[in-house]
Formats: C-alpha cells, structure tokens, sequence
C-alpha cells in the first residue's frame, strides 16, 4: 500500500520560495505508469491542482501558476518536490502530494487521485 | 475561480437522500471522466467515486456518481451523521491541459 508525507517549513517569507518534499513509501515513483501531482487548499478555499510529474519524469502545470512552479523527482530517496516562488499570502494553505492514476477510455481521460498525503499547512508571512 | 461550479451547501436529515450537482463545459465534463471526493478539514481528501460511476474498494453503495453531457452529480443515500464533510467534483480540462476541481459543497447533517 503506497504512503505518501509531505514536509517542509510551514512558515515562508514573501517573496521567497516554497519548497516541499513528498516521500513516498510502497511504491517506486519511477516504475509503473503513474502519474504524482501536488495540490493545495489555500485558505479558506477549495483545492486546486499545481502540477503534476509522470514516471518518465515529464511534467504538467496549473496554467495560473506554472511560471513559478517547478516540481521535480529524486529517485535515490523516492521522492517528490515542489518549489514555487515569489509566494505571496495567497500562496497560504495545506499543500498535499498525491498519486494520480491515469487511463484512457476511448478519448475521454479517467484520471483520479486514489492515495494522498495527509498535508502540510504553509503560511506566508513576514 | 474554479471551472467547475457546485452548489456551495447542501443538507438533510439522517436517513435521507442528498443530491449533489457539478456543472462544467465541453472541455472537462463533456470530453472525460468525472471524480468525486469527500474532504474533512484536517485530513487527507478520499477519493470517492471515480470515472463517473465507480466505487474504490471500501466505499459503500451509499454513494453513486452520474454524468451527463456537461454535467454530473453524486448522490448519497441513507445519509449519516459521519457523512457531514466537504464535496469536490473533479476532472481533466483538455482546453487548460490540467486538472480542475469543483468549487467544493458543504454537506450537512440536520
């Protein structure tokens, strides 16, 4: 059964980057077909989906947030990161790492998130 | 703004049927699959239903999800005190090329 924990520091800066790591346990991030995406709460709000890194490593952004969004994989660890920069206290939330599996079914995409993190809050302030 | 809507609440009373709707477009709900999740504050959000209709292993048939055309919606029967959580729809939008989720339903227990 794969498990996945997300860390980091829950207080950032304005201005600075954010960063988070996934550590996944159960599963090789780098075998299979799965996909591994971030996705975060902001406060007060729904979820939103940031992105997303495939086993072959190429990756899928939230258009609203890609130019400050690089996700990223290390296999030696199996984990996942998440970087986005120039935060700002709408970048406030719990962020979550999740295991996405996708198929297709003729041309219509299946495409649904089956384990998650239990999440880590970030606050942004000064 | 999200590009799915739902209703921000829903209710009822123990033993009910609560219905849940998500409206969307030709680019997600039209062309995929539609997910649903249920979401406490402070834990890890559970996939519900997947691919329109589809229980994971250990939901029960309490839950049932639907689609149609740019539309899908979840339904809850025998609603129980334990089933007081937040609602997501959620689905892939081939004109953004990423995942969308609903604008969330608040659903109580009376």
């Amino acid at each position: 059964q794969v498990q996945l924990r997300e860390s980091g520091p829950g207080l950032v800066k304005p201005s600075q980057t954010l960063s988070l790591t996934c550590t996944v346990s159960g599963e090789s991030i780098s075998s299979g077909d799965d996909y591994w995406g971030w996705i975060r709460q902001p406060a007060g709000k729904g979820l939103e989906w940031i992105g997303r890194i495939h086993s072959s490593w190429a990756t899928n952004y939230n258009p609203s947030l890609r130019s400050r969004v690089t996700i990223s994989a290390d296999t030696s660890k199996n984990q996942l990161s998440l970087k986005l920069s120039s935060v700002t206290a709408a970048d406030t939330g719990v962020y979550y790492c999740a295991r996405a599996t996708v198929t297709r079914v003729g041309t219509a995409m299946v495409y649904y998130f089956d384990s998650w993190g239990q999440g880590t809050l970030v606050t942004v302030s000064s | 703004q999200s590009v799915l809507t739902q209703p921000p609440s829903a209710s009822g009373t123990p033993g009910q049927r609560v219905t849940i709707f998500c409206s969307g477009s030709t680019s997600n709900i039209g062309s995929n699959t539609v997910n649903w999740y249920q979401h406490l504050p402070g834990t890890a959000p559970k996939l519900l239903i997947y691919s329109n209709n589809q229980r994971p292993s250990g939901v029960p048939d309490r839950f049932s999800g639907s689609k149609s055309g740019t539309s899908a919606s979840l339904a809850i029967s025998g609603l129980q005190s334990d089933d007081e959580a937040d609602y997501f729809c959620a689905t892939w939008d081939d004109s953004l090329n990423g995942y969308v989720f609903g604008t969330g339903t608040k659903v109580t227990v009376l």
